[in-house]
């Protein structure tokens, strides 16, 4: 799977827009883009994914450039509750294998 | 109802001893894996079953052994524990191993403590 980069923390303010970075240069063409996030003492949850387009649901949007290199996970109005460390991913099928391969991730704090 | 579920929840043993860890999903997957994150919080896929088949075997020490009785439930047993195996053991599942686009969905961990 392709190697994501990712700031090792970030702040946001309750109520404002978290906007989360993730660099995934060397992906290739068949691979999508996951978000999930873990909260303390939770298993991981999942968020999001993507191809080539840009996807919204109800929980976030994630937004892919054009070139596929980078994408951003925004979190429209963060609350308390979404304090977690969030992990993108990129995750490739190869004949009957597929995994997820987590990196260290981007630890959000919501604050007041 | 809890979708992908694990018990233990929590367990402490001394080392040289045999667990089993057991996890079911109803969710109707045909896949399902084992996960562990240790003390530095990282998270490594161990194994994974597709349709009670063995799809992914990371290196893993054979003490580590999965079991599946049927596509819903993905068991792990270990034999003789080691202090190093203490870590969260998560299971997870997926609706087809071999599509990339399938979401995984976790379970909430199983605490493994070895003394």
């Amino acid at each position: 799977d392709a190697k994501t980069t990712q700031p090792p923390s970030m702040d946001c303010a309750e109520g404002r827009a978290a906007n989360l970075p993730c660099n995934h240069s060397t992906i290739s063409g068949n691979e999508y883009v996951y978000w999930y996030r873990q909260i303390h003492s939770q298993g991981p949850q999942y968020i999001i994914h993507g191809l080539k387009n840009n996807e919204t649901n109800e929980m976030a949007s994630l937004i892919i450039t054009e070139d596929r290199k980078s994408s951003t996970l925004i979190l429209p109005h963060a609350t308390l509750r979404d304090t977690a460390v969030y992990y993108c991913i990129v995750r490739v099928s190869t004949g009957t294998a597929s995994k997820l391969t987590f990196g260290t991730g981007t630890r959000l704090q919501v604050t007041l | 109802d809890t979708a992908v579920s694990q018990t233990p929840k929590y367990l402490v043993t001394q080392m040289g001893n045999d667990k089993s860890i057991k996890c079911e999903q109803n969710l109707g997957h045909d896949t399902m894996y084992w996960y562990k994150q240790d003390s530095k919080k990282f998270l490594k896929i161990m194994f994974s079953y597709n349709n009670k088949e063995l799809i992914i075997n990371e290196t893993v020490p054979n003490r580590f052994s999965p079991k599946s009785p049927d596509k819903a439930h993905l068991n792990l047993h270990i034999n003789s524990l080691e202090l190093g195996d203490s870590a969260v053991y998560f299971c997870a599942s997926s609706p087809r191993q071999h599509l990339a686009g399938n979401t995984i969905y976790f379970g909430e961990g199983s605490w493994l403590t070895v003394v």
